[in-house]
C-alpha cells in the first residue's frame, strides 16, 4: 500500500513560488497522483494530476521524477488566497492514500 | 453545472445513535465515494458505491455502511456512535471508472460535520 508523506507545514510569502514535495515509495506502477486544495470548511478541491513527467495548468506544475517515488506541487507567485492545505494523493480502488496535508501558510 | 451536494452540513448525536448522511453527486456521475476526515487520522476513504453497488471498501468496521440510489444519490449511515466517530464526513462523486482509476478525479461536497457528545 502507497504511504505518502508530505511536509507538515510552510510558510511563503506573496508572489514567491511555493514548492510542496509529497514521498511515495511504494507507488504501484498504475498508479496516478492528484493533488488537492482544501480551505476550512470546505471539501478538497481537485488542483492537478500526473503520472510521469511534468505536467501543467492555469494554476500549478507537478513534476514527478523517472522513479516515481516522489511528486512535487509548484505553485507559482502564490498570493494570500493560496493560504489552505494541500494534499496529495495516490492510487485508485480501495487503496486510495491520502498524505496527511501541508498547511501553506502565505503572508504579506 | 450543481456540484456535489451533502446535507446536512452539520449535526450533533450522542453515543449509541445512529446518523444518516446523505450525498448528491454531480449529474452523470455514477460513482460516490465517501470518505472520514478527522484532526488526528486525516482523510481516510470509507467506502464507494457505483451504479448501486458497493464495489470498494476502506479499513472501517461495520457499522459504517451506505448506499446507492438509482438517481446515484448516496446515503451513508453511522450505528453505535461513538465519540471517536466525531469527524467531517466527505462524499466525493467522479465520472467513469469510479475509484477504481486512480487517473478520475475527484469533485467533494462540502462536507456534514458529525458531533459525538
Amino acid at each position: 500500500l502507497a504511504k505518502t508523506t508530505q511536509p507538515i507545514s510552510m510558510d511563503s510569502y506573496e508572489g514567491q513560488e511555493v514548492n510542496i514535495t509529497c514521498s511515495h515509495n511504494n507507488i504501484a506502477t498504475n498508479d496516478y497522483i492528484t493533488w488537492y486544495q482544501q480551505f476550512p470548511s470546505q471539501g478538497p478541491r481537485f488542483i492537478i494530476q500526473g503520472y510521469k513527467t511534468k505536467v501543467t495548468n492555469e494554476v500549478a506544475s507537478l513534476f514527478i521524477p523517472a522513479d516515481r517515488k516522489s511528486s512535487t506541487l509548484s505553485l507559482p507567485r502564490v498570493s494570500l488566497s493560496d493560504t489552505a492545505v494541500y494534499y496529495c494523493l495516490v492510487g485508485g480502488g480501495n487503496k486510495l492514500v491520502f498524505g496527511a496535508g501541508t498547511i501553506l501558510r502565505v503572508k504579506s | 453545472k450543481a456540484g456535489v451536494t451533502q446535507t446536512p452540513r452539520y449535526l450533533i448525536k450522542t453515543r449509541g445513535q445512529q446518523v444518516t448522511l446523505s450525498c448528491s453527486p454531480i449529474s452523470g456521475h455514477r460513482s460516490v465515494s465517501w470518505y472520514q476526515q478527522t484532526p488526528g487520522q486525516g482523510l481516510q476513504f470509507l467506502f464507494e458505491y457505483f451504479s448501486e453497488t458497493q464495489r470498494n471498501k476502506g479499513n472501517f468496521p461495520g457499522r459504517f455502511s451506505g448506499r446507492q440510489f438509482s438517481n446515484s444519490r448516496s446515503e451513508m449511515n453511522v450505528s453505535t456512535l461513538e465519540l471517536g466517530d466525531s469527524a467531517l464526513y466527505l462524499c466525493a462523486s467522479t465520472g467513469w471508472g469510479g475509484v477504481i482509476s486512480g487517473a478520475n478525479v475527484l469533485t467533494f461536497g462540502a462536507g456534514s460535520r458529525l458531533t459525538v457528545l
